[in-house]
């Protein structure tokens, strides 16, 4: 079955750099893009961005624009997201999901992983 | 700040009906397929529907979903439980070019 696993809760200091990791299994990793979505405490999901793993190509939120980079390694199947210049705000659930698209002007997220708690504090 | 517009919370006794609105405008869900997704609390979100009204395999007919315009609906008949959740739609901005969740619903089993 589709998993996607992510790496463990970080603690950063304001103004530093987080970089989370998503592994893929039990499909193509190639078949499909990564987003990334995230959740602070209380609130509700927030969208950050994609990148597909065949072109490489990334599209990004504009409030996250200079500020996040999205990577992969498709040898082992396994995505990134590098959230820099971070602030207290940034504190949330980090989660990576598997972009899927059908019939044209379509697009979901079937399959996500379980979340990655950052925590940003001085 | 989303361009989707849900209601905060909406409440029914067990075994009774539930719809849940989401509100856009013409560069969201009137140009785009929406979805609809589950989070329990403590848990990741799980997709429910997809292309406005397909139910991935294992979501069972009780969730329906219909889109009309710029606005889509969830419905959730026989409740239970088990479905007291917060509840998001979510689609793609063709002017923004960024997805955007809705703003969330809290569904309360009475």
């Amino acid at each position: 079955q589709v998993q996607l696993v992510q790496s463990g809760a970080e603690v950063k200091k304001p103004g530093a750099s987080v970089k989370v990791s998503c592994k893929a299994s039990g499909y193509p990793f190639t078949s499909y893009d990564i987003n990334w979505v995230r959740q602070a405490t209380g609130q509700g999901l927030e969208w950050l961005g994609w990148m597909n793993p065949i072109s490489f190509n990334t599209g990004y939120a504009q409030k996250f624009q200079g500020r996040v980079t999205m990577t992969m390694d498709t040898s082992i199947g396994t995505a990134y997201m590098d959230l820099s210049s971070l602030r207290s705000d940034d504190t949330a659930v980090y989660y990576c999901a598997r972009g899927n698209s059908g019939l044209g002007r379509d697009y979901y997220f079937d399959s996500w992983g379980q979340g990655t708690l950052v925590t940003v504090s001085s | 700040q989303s361009v989707l517009t849900q209601p905060p919370s909406v409440s029914a006794a067990p075994g009774q009906k539930v719809t849940i609105s989401c509100s856009g405008s013409s560069s969201n869900i009137g140009n785009y397929f929406v979805s609809w997704y589950q989070q329990v609390p403590g848990r990741a979100p799980k997709l429910l529907i997809y292309e406005d009204d397909k139910r991935p395999s294992g979501i069972p007919d009780r969730f329906s979903a219909s889109k009309s315009g710029t606005s889509a609906t969830l419905g959730i008949t026989g409740l239970q439980t088990g479905d007291e959740a917060d509840y998001y739609c979510g689609t793609w901005d063709t002017s923004l070019r960024e997805f955007f969740f809705g703003t969330g619903t809290e569904v309360t089993v009475l």
